[in-house]
């Protein structure tokens, strides 16, 4: 069964620190994998993602994550928080999807890290 | 853009009520999603939806039920309200997973309270 593991709920970083949050996952094939954003009093955002190709993948606002599956990881990162980062981090995971026109396959998501920014 | 619109940001009921979530994409998506969010918790999965009249259970479906009539509906229903499902519940969709490559899109989301 797959299954993600983001390392501590809370992370506080001085504005321009380099942001570092962490996603370990377990999964029996190459996985899909995924970081989601969430705002105060927002829904889920999509900030990245890895399919297949590069393992270093760029998504919104300066963020980055790179697929290292040596280490079953795929942590988010950012070289210089601003005060506008500071919300909830989602770590997923999922199956590559079936190429046939079947069911969907599901998002396996973590339990969230906090993020603050400290001026 | 893809918008995922939940009928109710904030919701009061009672224990035993019968309590109703309507959630509605515009993107024309085949799965449709109900997930609950606690804190520490992470997001939970309720039920999905991969085509109308089509349900199937996620991880934590007790007590709840789903209606999908049409395409862009996705209802969730907590037929007697307890206390314990006082929560965030999120709506997503998404297209057909091969043409998706997974990427769910979110509605912001009902705050439910159950007194």
């Amino acid at each position: 069964a797959q299954s993600v593991t983001q390392l501590g709920s809370h992370v506080s970083v001085s504005e321009g620190a380099l942001v570092l949050l962490r996603c370990n996952y377990s999964s029996s094939v190459p996985p899909y994998l995924f970081w989601y954003v969430q705002y105060p009093n927002q829904g889920l955002q999509l900030l990245l993602k890895y399919t297949t190709g590069a393992t270093l993948v760029k998504g919104i606002n300066g963020f980055e994550a790179e697929f290292k599956k040596s280490e079953t990881s795929f942590h988010l990162t950012k070289p210089s928080a601003h005060m506008s980062d500071a919300a909830e981090y989602f770590c997923a995971v999922s199956d590559p999807p079936m190429n046939y026109g079947g069911a969907t396959n599901k998002l396996i998501f973590g339990t969230g890290t906090l993020l603050a920014v400290q001026p | 853009d893809v918008k995922v619109t939940q009928s109710s940001r904030y919701l009061v009921k009672r224990t035993g009520e019968k309590v109703f979530l309507e959630c509605v994409q515009d993107m024309d998506h085949e799965n449709m999603f109900w997930y609950r969010q606690d804190p520490g918790l992470g997001l939970r999965l309720i039920y999905f939806s991969y085509d109308v009249k089509m349900k199937e259970k996620g991880d934590i479906p007790e007590g709840y039920s789903v209606s999908r009539e049409k395409k862009e509906r996705f209802s969730l229903i907590l037929e007697s309200a307890s206390t314990n499902q006082t929560s965030m519940y999120l709506c997503a969709s998404s297209l057909f997973a091969a043409r998706a490559k997974n990427i769910q899109y979110f509605g912001a989301g009902t705050r439910l309270s159950v007194l």
